[in-house]
């Protein structure tokens, strides 16, 4: 098993531009949340999906756009970058119980000029 | 914000010396506990957790205390070894049943050989 996969690793856009970061996980889970890392700030909830169809706003949602394909994917969309999106993303996923472990991927870098 | 407070920010020990971490959470039914060990450059990993309905936990030289009156728990690593350094977050549930989790801000540990 793969776990919990993200594409791609590193990213640069220019401010304006847009891009979409895939996380697909292969653990039947059916929770998936994509989080944004910036430095001394821990690990900030930007949107969550508790379940396939459905998704939510976490903390900091403004400026993403979130996409539950099916079971497995869950996508997060920059649809005008800003300089303040620069930060480490990351996807997880868990099962179905509130004290199930969250499960990470490996990140996605991104650098917003 | 809705991080938990997490203490301190960061930590430098002599190997072999203890090291501990708190936390404080402000949702009362808050059930569950993670803690995430991060090394640089690399994604989140569990590390030890805690349910509500127990006030410790050990796993050979890491363990999790809670108190839930006073709303804190902690993170006790003992032997403490270079491999230890890396930067831990502490989690806590939040209500329903999302999986959704509050994460503290982090502390970076230094252990020094």
């Amino acid at each position: 098993n793969a776990g919990v996969t993200q594409t791609p690793k590193f990213q640069v856009l220019k401010t304006g531009q847009s891009m979409t970061l895939q996380c697909a996980q292969d653990m039947n889970h059916n929770s998936m949340y994509w989080y944004r890392q910036d430095p001394g700030m821990g690990l900030r909830l930007i949107y969550y999906s508790a379940s396939e169809g459905t998704t939510d706003k976490g903390e900091v949602p403004n400026g993403y756009n979130v996409s539950r394909l099916n079971k497995r994917e869950f996508s997060l969309r920059l649809e005008s970058a800003a300089p303040s999106q620069t930060s480490v993303y990351f996807c997880a996923s868990k099962g179905r119980y509130s004290y199930n472990e969250q499960f990470f991927g490996p990140g996605t870098r991104l650098t917003v000029l | 914000g809705e991080n938990g407070e997490q203490h301190p920010s960061t930590l430098s020990v002599q190997e072999g010396d203890s090291a501990v971490i708190k936390c404080t959470y402000s949702d009362s039914a808050s059930n569950y506990f993670p803690w995430y060990k991060q090394e640089l450059g690399k994604r989140p990993q569990l590390i030890i957790d805690i349910r509500s309905n127990v006030g410790e936990k050990k796993d050979q030289r890491i363990a999790v205390t809670l108190n839930k009156t006073a709303k804190h728990f902690s993170l006790h690593i003992t032997e403490t070894q270079p491999e230890d350094s890396a930067v831990y977050f502490c989690a806590a549930s939040i209500t329903g049943n999302t999986g959704k989790l509050i994460f503290g801000q982090g502390t970076t540990l230094q252990v020094k050989p």
